[in-house]
């Protein structure tokens, strides 16, 4: 089945600086990847996605690009702000439709 | 517009007692629900998914069961609960086989 592989565990950086998270994914068949922000105490809040016909999405400050040949795929948040401080995850479709997640990345935005 | 809730929002419970946590959606018809666990910390676990009434599949052997008794209720159970079950539980559903939306969770303390 799908696995997926999420890195940094852990990421803090100067508040208007830009922040990267990277992923790999194990199944070729998989083609839609989205990515979730969770402040805490609450549900995971889907913040872009991707899917496999094209390379990259932007929106507005967040970017994912996507590189199918290679089976990874990566989060870009630029001129962070403190509110960017969450746990985010990223995702790849399994069988069944399913989702499987990545073990998360905690960003810390330092003023 | 869909929105999924989940009830209740906290819940502190003795081992051994039994647990029914609910999640509906509204705004929509026939989603695909699924139900996760997120231990502190950590990453989703997903534990069951359902496609239609009745229609369970389990993704971990444990303590807990699921039920959809209808289109738009799906229902996380167990006889007996243990020290192990405390988590933050997250109830999902999709639409259209893709973008997977989260509801507010339950927070679960077993004592």
């Amino acid at each position: 089945g799908e696995n997926v592989e999420q890195h940094p565990s852990t990421l803090s950086v100067q508040e208007g600086d830009s922040a990267v998270i990277k992923c790999t994914y194990s199944d070729s068949a998989s083609n839609y990847f989205p990515w979730y922000k969770q402040e805490l105490g609450k549900g995971p809040q889907l913040i872009i996605d991707i899917r496999s016909n094209v390379g990259e999405k932007k929106d507005q400050r967040i970017a994912v690009t996507l590189n199918k040949t290679a089976k990874h795929f990566s989060l870009h948040i630029t001129e962070t702000q403190p509110e960017d401080s969450a746990v985010y995850f990223c995702a790849a479709v399994g069988g069944a439709q399913k989702l499987v997640f990545g073990q998360g990345t905690r960003l810390t935005i330092n003023p | 517009s869909q929105t999924i809730h989940q009830w209740p929002a906290t819940l502190v419970q003795p081992v051994g007692s039994p647990l029914s946590l609910e999640c509906t959606v509204e705004g929509t018809s026939n989603p695909n629900l699924y139900w996760y666990r997120q231990a502190a910390g950590r990453g989703l676990q997903l534990l069951f998914y359902s496609v239609g009434i009745g229609q369970i599949s389990s993704e971990v052997p444990q303590n807990l069961s699921a039920s959809r008794p209808q289109d738009r209720q799906f229902i996380l159970s167990s006889k007996k609960l243990l020290l192990s079950d405390s988590g933050f539980y997250l109830c999902a559903w999709t639409e259209s086989g893709k973008t997977q939306y989260f509801g507010p969770g339950t927070r679960l303390l077993v004592l």
